[in-house]
């Protein structure tokens, strides 16, 4: 069946503009994750969608960071006023979640969006 | 101190070679671990989950030890393509399997003929 898809991309921007990303899960699947991943660097945990659950976002880096998840499918990550800082590979996952009966939850990694800010 | 550390290499071995690769997490009350594979410019991707006792799943070996907060990943036989990154993955929510998962920077293999 289909992955998790993220559009667009690739997306440069000019400093200070506003930037969303998006993300399809898969379907079926509840819960849903973006993380970033910085040049040499880890994978950075952003923030987490369960159901209609309050998202946890405790990894969101500063305000101009925010994210959606409506109808608890589709999720949109935008980022307000730019930075240089914010360039990165922005990666979307998904999972059964509360959906699955598992003792483990496997999450299934979209393909990313590259921010380049200039 | 970061939850989960790993040698970042890079490894580079021959065909045939077997090569282990190993990470330590912080917390103590982490739940679940796992391997996934990141190859160049793509997404990472489940390898394998790692339980208590221990896992094989063919030519990979993957073990826990909760006592020193270590896992380890064996690969026997290597092939060219399992040339790739290999991260290790820690779910630190007590009591639970979901939620956000701590990536260690990877572990760079790189199999040569």
């Amino acid at each position: 069946g289909a992955g998790v898809s993220q559009s667009p991309s690739n997306k440069v921007t000019e400093k200070g503009k506003d930037v969303e990303l998006r993300c399809d899960p898969i379907s079926g699947h509840t819960a849903l994750y973006w993380y970033r991943q910085s040049l040499g660097q880890g994978l950075e945990f952003l923030i987490y969608f369960q159901g209609n659950s309050a998202p946890d976002k405790s990894g969101l880096p500063s305000d101009r960071f925010s994210a959606e998840r409506t109808g608890g499918s589709v999720s949109t990550l935008t980022i307000q006023r730019t930075q240089q800082e914010d360039s990165a590979v922005y990666l979307c996952a998904s999972s059964l979640g509360l959906a699955g009966g598992y003792s483990t939850d496997t999450q299934y990694f979209g393909p990313g969006t590259r921010l380049t800010v200039l | 101190r970061k939850e989960v550390e790993q040698d970042p290499g890079p490894f580079n071995v021959p065909e045939g070679a077997t090569v282990a690769f190993n990470c330590t997490y912080s917390n103590s009350a982490s739940q679940s671990f796992f391997w996934y594979r990141q190859d160049c410019r793509k997404e990472p991707k489940l390898l394998m989950s790692v339980y208590s006792s221990g896992n094989e799943d063919g030519r990979f070996t993957a073990q826990l030890n909760r006592a020193s907060q270590y896992i380890s990943l064996l690969i026997r036989d290597s092939k060219l393509s399992d040339s790739a990154t290999y991260l290790c993955v820690v779910n630190s929510d007590r009591g639970s399997t979901l939620g956000r998962l701590y990536f260690g920077r990877g572990t760079q293999l790189t199999v040569w003929p």
